[in-house]
C-alpha cells in the first residue's frame, strides 16, 4: 500500500463545477504540498500546509492531521485548470524529501 | 529572480552512453532534490544535496547514477551506461535553507534512451 492515496485518479468535469480532490496518508507528517503538472509537464507548488486551510484564488487546501487527509477543492473550474494534481508529503523521519502520490488527473469540459 | 532552471530539456543517448542532466537552483537556494518520474508512475525521490554535501542518497539506484552539488556552478545528476529503463523524465527542486520551506521545481530533463 502507497504511503500517500489520493482519490479519485480520473476526474471529468464541466466548466464551472467545484471539484475536490483528496489526499490520504499513512505516515506522520511534516508538512504537505499540493502541485500540478501540466501537460507540457512542468510542475508547480500550489501550496504547502501543515495545519489548517490555505486559499489562493480559487484554490482552497485544507488538512487534517488527526485524520491523515487532505482536500484540495477548485471553484468555478475551468477548462485551464486541467492538469494533474500530485499531493506530496515530507515526513516527519526523512528531512525534506517528498513521497509523492500518483496524481490525478482533472480534465474540465467547456 | 529566475526560477529553478535545468538543461537540457530533452536528451537522447543511446544504450551505453552518459547522460548529464544539470540543475541550477535559484538564486539564494542552497538545496538541491531531484526527482524522477517514469512513464506512466508517479515521482520518486532520487536524491537532495546541499552545496558540496549528498546529505539523502537513498532513492539513488545504487550503480551508475551519481549526482554532486559543486561550490560554484549547478547540480549534476549524471547516469553512466544508460539503459532503456532509464528513459524518465527528471525534475529537479530547490529550497532555501533551512530545512522545511518549500520546493520549487524546475521544468525537468526528458532523457530518452534509444
Amino acid at each position: 500500500k502507497n504511503e500517500v492515496e489520493q482519490s479519485p485518479q480520473n476526474l471529468t468535469a464541466q466548466e464551472g463545477e467545484f471539484i475536490t480532490i483528496n489526499c490520504s496518508y499513512s505516515v506522520g507528517i511534516s508538512a504537505l504540498h499540493w502541485l500540478q503538472q501540466h501537460p507540457g509537464g512542468g510542475i508547480v507548488s500550489l501550496f504547502m500546509l501543515s495545519s489548517g486551510k490555505k486559499k489562493h484564488g480559487r484554490l482552497i487546501a485544507t488538512i487534517n492531521i488527526q485524520e491523515k487527509h487532505s482536500s484540495l477543492h477548485i471553484t468555478a473550474s475551468h477548462p485551464r485548470d486541467s492538469a494533474v494534481y500530485i499531493c506530496a508529503v515530507r515526513r516527519e523521519t526523512s528531512g525534506s524529501r517528498l513521497t509523492f502520490g500518483e496524481g490525478t488527473q482533472l480534465t474540465v469540459n467547456p | 529572480n529566475a526560477g529553478v532552471m535545468q538543461n537540457p530539456r530533452h536528451l537522447v543517448r543511446r544504450r551505453g552512453q552518459e547522460a548529464r542532466l544539470r540543475c541550477s537552483p535559484m538564486k539564494g537556494h542552497s538545496h538541491v532534490y531531484w526527482y524522477r518520474q517514469l512513464p506512466e508512475e508517479g515521482l520518486k525521490f532520487m536524491v537532495y544535496l546541499q552545496k558540496e554535501n549528498i546529505i539523502d542518497e537513498s532513492g539513488m539506484p545504487k550503480e551508475r547514477f551519481s549526482a554532486e552539488f559543486p561550490k560554484e556552478g549547478p547540480s549534476i545528476l549524471r547516469i553512466q551506461q544508460v539503459v532503456r529503463g532509464d528513459s524518465a523524465a527528471y525534475f529537479c527542486a530547490s529550497s532555501p535553507p533551512p530545512i522545511g520551506f518549500e520546493q520549487f521545481f524546475g521544468p525537468g530533463t526528458r532523457l530518452t534512451v534509444l
